[in-house]
C-alpha cells in the first residue's frame, strides 16, 4: 500500500545533542510537510517542500532544519534540542497541481529530550 | 492569518447517540477542508475531504458539511460507538500549500 513512513517512531535524545528524524513516502507526492504537535494542541507547521523548493514558516526556530534529497525522502534536523522541543513530529504529503488534494500523514515520531 | 477553532474541546456521549462536531475558520478563501481522526500517540488519519466547491461529503456513518461563506463546517457522526473515541481535527487549505489546523475535539463514547 502507498503510504507515509516515519522513522524512528520514538526517539530519545539528550539536551543539546543533534537529532535527525526521517520521513519517506511511496505516494510520489510533490509536497512534503513537517509539523510539530504538543499535547492537546493543533499541529504546527514548521516548513514544507514543494518539489525541491523549501518554504520555511516565519516562526520556525533556526534550530530546526530540513533536507529533501529526492522526491521520496525528507529529513528533519534539530541541531541543539532543548526541553521545549519534546513533542510529536508529524510528516505529511500532498499532491499539488491543477486540483486541490488532501494531506496524508505518517504515524509520527515522539521525541523525548532528557 | 487564518484561524481555525473547534468547539467543544471535549465531548462525552453514551454509545448510540448521534453527535455533531463543529469547526469554524476566519478566512473563507480556502481550497478545501479536511477532517482527521487522531488516536492517542498516533498520527492523523484522514476521514473526509470537502473541496471548496462542495457542500458535503459522506463516508459510512460520517457526514461532513461545509458552508464556506459563513466559515463553518460540521462533522456528523451517526450511531456513535466506543471505537469512535478519539480526537477529531479539522484543517483548511489556504494559499501557498499551507494547511491550518484546529486544536481538535476530544470525543469519548461511553459503552
Amino acid at each position: 500500500d502507498a503510504m507515509v513512513i516515519q522513522n524512528p517512531r520514538y526517539q530519545v535524545t539528550q539536551f543539546g545533542k543533534p537529532v535527525t528524524l526521517s520521513c519517506s513516502q511511496t505516494l510520489n507526492h510533490n509536497v512534503m510537510y513537517w509539523y510539530q504537535q504538543k499535547s492537546s494542541q493543533a499541529p504546527k507547521l514548521l516548513f514544507h517542500y514543494y518539489d525541491k523548493d523549501f518554504n520555511n514558516e516565519a516562526d520556525t526556530p533556526d534550530n530546526f532544519q530540513s533536507r529533501r534529497p529526492n522526491t521520496s525522502f525528507c529529513f528533519l534536523d534539530i541541531r541543539s534540542p532543548g526541553l521545549g522541543d519534546a513533542a510529536m513530529y508529524l510528516c505529511a504529503t500532498s499532491r499539488e497541481g491543477q486540483s486541490s488534494y488532501e494531506q496524508y500523514f505518517g504515524p509520527g515520531t515522539r521525541l523525548t529530550v532528557t | 492569518k487564518q484561524e481555525v477553532t473547534q468547539i467543544p474541546a471535549a465531548l462525552s456521549v453514551p454509545e448510540g447517540e448521534n453527535l455533531v462536531l463543529n469547526c469554524s475558520f476566519t478566512d473563507s478563501a480556502i481550497y478545501n477542508l479536511q477532517w482527521f481522526r487522531q488516536d492517542p500517540g498516533k498520527g492523523l488519519t484522514s476521514l473526509l475531504l470537502i473541496q471548496s466547491s462542495q457542500r458535503e461529503q459522506t463516508s459510512g456513518r460520517l457526514n461532513a458539511s461545509l458552508d464556506k461563506s459563513s466559515g463553518r463546517s460540521t462533522l456528523y457522526i451517526a450511531a456513535s460507538q466506543p471505537g469512535d473515541s478519539a480526537t477529531y481535527l479539522c484543517a483548511v487549505k489556504g494559499n501557498f500549500n499551507k494547511f491550518y489546523f484546529g486544536s481538535g475535539t476530544k470525543l469519548n463514547v461511553k459503552p
